[in-house]
């Protein structure tokens, strides 16, 4: 069975602060995907990364790093330098490769609330 | 280009009544879901479509019925509707990856739809 921990259920920081939102993954498959979504106050869901388990390289998309690390099963999110519009819940999801029979579902973390204090 | 149409956004029923929820998208997606969301839960799958037709089970799937007629269109229903089902319900669809292990899909999700049952 798949499972996504997000153990931080909210986070306040000063604005220009940097903040990590921490995901932890459990899964037996060799072969899945990691993802993140935003969801901002409006309410709908804004796709950020995919990223698969063969490729464990950091990725960064100006303020936003994503550090994936198969030893701890870990695919962490950082925003650089925090601004008021990154204030939102963020959610890491996790999704087995697709394997020619069925969906592949989504399994998401409970989600981490972000506010960001001018 | 609309992308994935929920309908209504709002919604207040009494405990027993029936209601549908439809979700429409314009990008040709083979795969359909609806998700729940609650407070502190994040989102949990209800059912899903793979295709035209066809239905399957997600984690949560107790209380509500689904049909795939067309391609473009996911029909969410509730028969007798319960204070438990009081939640924001979103839909999401996706493409069917290329070829197998060629990736995991990225879902584009509608905007929510909030339904409250008194």
């Amino acid at each position: 069975a798949q499972k996504v921990t997000q153990a931080q259920t909210e986070i306040s920081v000063v604005e220009k602060e940097d903040v990590t939102l921490d995901c932890v993954y459990e899964t037996r498959d060799t072969t899945y995907y990691l993802f993140w979504y935003k969801q901002p106050p409006s309410g709908e869901l804004v796709f950020l990364i995919r990223r698969n388990s063969f490729d464990e390289q950091n990725e960064i998309s100006g303020r936003y790093s994503w550090n994936f690390q198969k030893s701890t099963s870990s695919f962490n999110f950082t925003i650089t330098a925090s601004q008021v519009v990154d204030s939102a819940v963020y959610f890491c999801a996790l999704s087995e490769a697709y394997s020619g029979a069925g969906s592949y579902q989504l399994t998401f973390g409970k989600g981490t609330k972000l506010s960001v204090i001018p | 280009n609309a992308g994935v149409t929920q309908t209504p956004k709002f919604r207040v029923l009494k405990t027993g009544q029936s209601m549908t929820l439809l979700c429409a998208q314009d990008m040709n997606h083979e795969y359909m879901y609806w998700y729940r969301q609650d407070p502190g839960m994040g989102l949990r799958l209800i059912h899903y479509s793979v295709g035209e037709g066809t239905t399957a089970k997600g984690e949560v799937p107790d209380g509500y019925n689904v049909s795939r007629l067309k391609k473009q269109n996911f029909l969410l229903g509730l028969e007798s509707a319960a204070p438990s089902q009081t939640s924001v319900y979103f839909c999401a669809s996706s493409r069917i990856p290329t070829g197998v292990y060629s990736g995991a899909n990225v879902l584009t999700f509608g905007a929510g739809s909030r339904l409250t049952v008194l």
